[in-house]
């Protein structure tokens, strides 16, 4: 147990669906991130979320869209994706942004078919 | 190009041996991080790293930091099949920002 639960673990969805993924952390933390994880490249920041508020959005294709409704929860709600977004996508959070170490999730396995 | 580079990508041992793997930038930061990532999970918090010449043990694993804050080393001794992940390091400011990972060192300890 992490302290950072995602859900679902994996996910296999058409190009056509809508899906979203859930992250959720009991650590009391501010920050929360959404990252993406692809095969032989550095993990990419997609979002960051403090107290609520969206702080970064790095370039990230809008067929991705974030939602925080409290400091305890982050979504990442999916649409009209493509194959080149399959990749594992982590949840993080951190006391603050200024960061002094993240506390991962599990990941969620996403395949876009 | 990588602001963090990683060598080598992929080591495999055997259990008992010992091993280093570097994450090397350009650049200087602030405090560094290394995470260890099994199979199917994400990364977890191993050390941070923050001064020039800093060096952290955390029981067979030994941590350092560069005086220069621009690269880093960790030693495993006496490697043991538990050790196998994938060993990421990160750098940056204290800034969400700017703060990079590397692509990772991938780890197999052979029993």
């Amino acid at each position: 147990e992490t302290g950072v639960t995602q859900t679902p673990r994996h996910l296999v969805m058409g190009m056509t669906n809508k899906k979203s993924l859930k992250c959720e952390q009991h650590l009391g933390h501010n920050a929360m991130y959404w990252y993406k994880q692809s095969a032989k490249k550095p993990l990419e920041l997609m979002f960051v979320y403090s107290l609520e508020e969206r702080v970064e959005n790095n370039s990230v294709p809008s067929r991705f869209s974030p939602e925080c409704p409290n400091s305890s929860h982050l979504f990442l709600h999916l649409h009209t994706l493509q194959p080149e977004d399959s990749a594992l996508y982590l949840c993080a959070s951190s006391p603050q942004t200024e960061n002094y170490g993240y506390t991962f999730g599990s990941g969620t396995r996403l395949t876009v078919v | 190009t990588q602001l963090l580079e990683q060598s080598p990508q992929f080591l495999s041992i055997q259990e008992g041996e010992n091993l280093t793997v570097y994450c090397n930038s350009s650049s200087v930061f602030s405090s560094l991080q290394w995470y260890r990532q099994e199979p199917g999970e994400g990364p977890v918090l191993l050390v941070t790293v923050v001064t020039g010449g800093e060096v952290k043990k955390l029981k067979r694993l030994t941590f350092q930091f560069g005086d220069a804050r621009k690269d880093s080393s960790l030693h495993i001794t006496a490697a043991q099949p538990g050790d196998t992940g994938l060993y990421l390091c990160a750098g940056g400011s204290y800034n969400f920002n700017k703060f990079y990972f590397g692509s990772g060192t991938k780890l197999n300890v052979k029993p």
